[in-house]
Formats: structure tokens, C-alpha cells, sequence
């Protein structure tokens, strides 16, 4: 177990609403990343950190910002939130050189 | 851009037999990991193989990486029910693009009992 923790895991809002999901580590590692997984698409990376208030963008960050304040937390914010976000947005942590990736359970946000 | 592209998108096959899956991706890479997931869960990490390396085992899991073909393969040997999921393949290009992982659209593996 990763320690890794998302919240909340689901969520129903409605288009032009702000949301903000939040990833909570326990071990003190310096590199996170948000996904979103879409039928047909995989996991995309949005946004990742390697430390705190160090964010960079990834493939699909249209629409979303960041902010990684201490290193235990990543928040994921949709500003205003569209229906083309409605996804499952899954938490990762990197723990070391040539080591995988560790996933939280990931949030199901549905837009409506 | 997906760097790992799955093969095939869905497999089905009957307990004991054996199951494999093939991933292709296009730039180099530092390493190349295998992950699981359950339907609704959160991925799981299986096989890291690193670009030096040719095979790899875990259990009942193998792993070929080929980098002139760049290519990779996940065989599950003697399958069972319990392994039905989806599996996802991703590379690795290291720290000058801190470690970022592409990941294919994964393979949907169904193991009939």
C-alpha cells in the first residue's frame, strides 16, 4: 500500500461550477500526477508535480490548474467544469528512480 | 499522444490457457511497465523492465522487451477467472521528462472459468 489517498471518489456537479479533487500521500515522495481515464483514450496525463509549488503540464491540461502547496497534497481544480470532463481522475506517486507508479482508487466525476 | 499502443484491444480465453499481449510504442525509452486494473479500481503495477533488459518473470507473468523493434510483450501463464481485467502497458522515458509515463488504451483480458 502506496499511501495514497483521493478525495472525494465521487462527485455529481453541474457545467460552469468550480470542483477541486485532492491527492493525499502519506510517504513523502516528491513526484505526483494527475490522470483522467476515458473509454477508448487510456490514461491521459493532465498536470503532474516534482515538488512543491514545481507543476508542470501534461497532454490534456486544457481546463485544469494545480497546486501542490506541501508535499503531501496535489489538488486538481476544474476552474469551471464541462461536461467533456466528466472522467474518472486517478492520483499517482512516483517513489524512486526506476520504480512504477503507485495509483490511488481514483474519483468519478460526473458533469451534468 | 498514446506512446504504447496495446495488442490486441480485447482478448478472451478460457481458464489454463495462456494469454498474451503485445505493446509497440515510437521514442526511447528508460523503462517499460505493465499494470493492471480491475474494473473500477485503480491501476496496479505488475512488471517494471528496464531498457537493458531483454525478459523479465514475475510468477506466472513474463515480459519481453525488444528496443530495436520497440516492442513488449506481457504473457500470463495457466490463466485464471481471477485475471480478468484490463491491462495497460506504458513507457518510461526517464528523468529528462521527470518520469512521466505514456500509456496505451489497454488490452481487456476475459478469462472464462
Amino acid at each position: 500500500d502506496a499511501g495514497i489517498t483521493q478525495s472525494p471518489r465521487h462527485k455529481v456537479t453541474e457545467t460552469g461550477t468550480p470542483v477541486t479533487l485532492r491527492c493525499h500521500q502519506t510517504e513523502n515522495h516528491r513526484y505526483m500526477y494527475w490522470y483522467r481515464q476515458d473509454p477508448g483514450h487510456g490514461l491521459r496525463l493532465i498536470h503532474y508535480s516534482y515538488g512543491v509549488k514545481d507543476t508542470d503540464k501534461g497532454e490534456v491540461s486544457d481546463g485544469y490548474s494545480v497546486s501542490r502547496s506541501k508535499t503531501e497534497d496535489f489538488l486538481l481544480t476544474l476552474e469551471s467544469a464541462t461536461s467533456s470532463q466528466t472522467s474518472v481522475y486517478f492520483c499517482a506517486i512516483r517513489t524512486g528512480g526506476n520504480q512504477p507508479q503507485h495509483f490511488g482508487d481514483g474519483t468519478r466525476l460526473s458533469i451534468l | 499522444s498514446q506512446q504504447g499502443e496495446e495488442d490486441p484491444q480485447a482478448l478472451s480465453i478460457q481458464e489454463g490457457e495462456n494469454a498474451t499481449m503485445n505493446c509497440s510504442y515510437k521514442t526511447s525509452i528508460n523503462n517499460l511497465q505493465w499494470y493492471r486494473q480491475n474494473s473500477g479500481r485503480g491501476l496496479v503495477h505488475l512488471i517494471l523492465i528496464r531498457s537493458n533488459e531483454r525478459e523479465k518473470h514475475s510468477g506466472r507473468l513474463r515480459v519481453t522487451l525488444d528496443t530495436s523493434k520497440k516492442s513488449s510483450s506481457l504473457l500470463i501463464t495457466a490463466s485464471r477467472a481471477a485475471d480478468t481485467a484490463s491491462y495497460f502497458c506504458a513507457t518510461d522515458a526517464g528523468g529528462g521528462s521527470n518520469y512521466k509515463l505514456t500509456f496505451g488504451k489497454g488490452t481487456l483480458l476475459t478469462v472464462n472459468p
